[in-house]
């Protein structure tokens, strides 16, 4: 079945520091990728997707590009803000109606 | 537009009980997904609705049972909580590809 495996966190890093969050997938067929976050109490917000291989999403400064020779979507910011502070989940769709989530890694940014 | 909005927003109860939880997508919506999201995870899906009729449906137990109206909201049901229900539930509408969540239902089973 479809899974999502991303890196584990917590992630803690100053601002202004560069984040990279790794992200690998196994789904059958073609899915489109996405990565949400979820700021302290609050749901789930789309931050940004990818629909085929090779496709860049970028949103916020954040980007993320869809690799199908490595079945990975990382996330990556050159430079996080204190608001940046939040849970990223990686996730996909396949064939059918459902998303598959990550487990989620916590980012923290310090002033 | 008021966006996917959810109620009650936290909900405490007993083992053995039965919950409702209530849904309203996003103005123009067709389409409610839920998910749960246990403590430290990622959200797993429980089914979704579309046209009032459950259109597919993720490894949850029967005691999960949902229905979508006319107007497009919808109503997760858990019957026999255990403990382990415990969770955040999310709903999500679409009217295509993306997916828009509210802010969750909190419940506790003590």
């Amino acid at each position: 079945g479809d899974s999502v495996t991303q890196m584990e966190g917590p992630v803690t890093l100053s601002e202004e520091a560069f984040l990279t969050i790794n992200c690998t997938y196994t789904a059958t067929g073609y899915p489109s990728l996405f990565w949400y976050v979820q700021y302290p109490g609050e749901g789930l917000q789309l931050l940004l997707k990818a629909t085929k291989a090779d496709d860049k999403g970028s949103n916020k400064g954040f980007e993320a590009t869809y690799r199908k020779e490595t079945t990975s979507f990382h996330l990556e910011k050159g430079s996080v803000q204190v608001s940046d502070s939040a849970v990223y989940f990686c996730a996909l769709r396949s064939n059918d109606y459902k998303l598959s989530f990550g487990a989620g890694t916590t980012v923290t940014v310090r002033a | 537009d008021a966006g996917v909005t959810q109620s009650p927003t936290h909900l405490i109860k007993t083992r053995g009980q039965q919950v409702t939880l209530r849904c309203s997508p996003k103005s123009g919506h067709d389409t409610v997904s839920w998910y749960q999201q246990a403590l430290g995870q990622g959200p797993q899906f429980i089914f979704q609705y579309y046209e009032e009729e459950e259109r597919q449906r993720g490894n949850f137990p029967d005691r999960f049972s949902g229905h979508q109206f006319p107007n497009y909201s919808s109503e997760l049901n858990v019957n026999a909580l255990l403990l382990g229900d415990s969770a955040l539930y999310l709903c999500a509408s679409s009217l295509g590809y993306e997916a828009f969540f509210g802010q969750g239902t909190r419940l506790t089973v003590v």
